[in-house]
């Protein structure tokens, strides 16, 4: 059960594209289609972004799209805006149990 | 409106216990799984436990497993969190979260507990 990796940080301007990668194993993200991805503002309680590798809920800005490829998801953030600026946790499946990532600060320069 | 509302956390000396409740509105809670979620203080998330619709299905993570217990009250729309042999490492936020599909859709402000002599 050890967390998946996810880089510490990303950055961009706005309007520019950022990508979030998310490597775990063949145990979780390469063995399921369950990623979800969730954002988190400080002081703030997570936010559900993406489900199901690339599924986007009700509300959630079409610049945020996922994707996955073997053992490792993807969140990216395309056209960035100063609100994008939070922590980003993916999460996966690993069979009865799940697994967080580690989390990714994105800033908007 | 659908919600979530966390409570019960406070203050507890190592080896002490605590019970933490959220409370579920705007939704059909007796038909849905439900999940605690942690934040250690500048950490990330961790996914700790869920339970199905009846209770009769619950799934730890093996740092709490032994000493966490979580537990539903479908007729008061509440879900508990029974925290036994605390740790200084279990001081953290909780959130409860609505656990749907294989993802957790709706989550509780959450609620601080602080582990400390």
């Amino acid at each position: 059960q050890s967390a998946l990796t996810q880089p510490r940080s990303v950055s961009g301007s706005p309007g520019q594209s950022v990508a979030i990668s998310c490597t775990g194993t063949s145990s979780d993200v390469g063995g399921y289609n369950y990623v979800s991805w969730y954002q988190q503002h400080p002081g703030k309680a997570p936010k559900l972004m993406i489900s199901d590798v690339n599924k986007r809920p009700s509300g959630v800005p079409d610049r945020f799209s996922g994707s996955k490829s073997g053992n490792t998801a993807s969140l990216t953030i395309s056209g960035l805006q100063a609100e994008d600026e939070a922590d980003y946790y993916c999460c996966s499946f690993a069979g009865s149990l799940y697994v967080f990532g580690t989390g990714t600060k994105v800033t908007v320069l | 409106e659908v919600q979530l509302v966390e409570s019960g956390g406070g203050l507890v000396q190592p080896g002490g216990s605590l019970r933490l409740s959220c409370a579920a509105s705007g939704f059909t809670f007796s038909s849905l799984w439900m999940s605690w979620v942690r934040q250690a203080p500048g950490k990330g998330l961790e996914w700790l436990a869920n339970m199905n619709q009846d209770g009769s299905e619950k799934n730890y993570v093996d740092s709490v497993k032994g000493r966490f217990t979580v537990s539903r009250d479908n007729a008061k729309n509440s879900l508990y969190l029974q925290m036994n042999s605390l740790r200084d490492e279990d001081t953290s936020i909780y959130y409860c979260a609505r656990f749907t599909n294989y993802h957790l859709d709706v989550w509780g402000q959450g609620t601080t507990v602080t582990v400390s002599s």
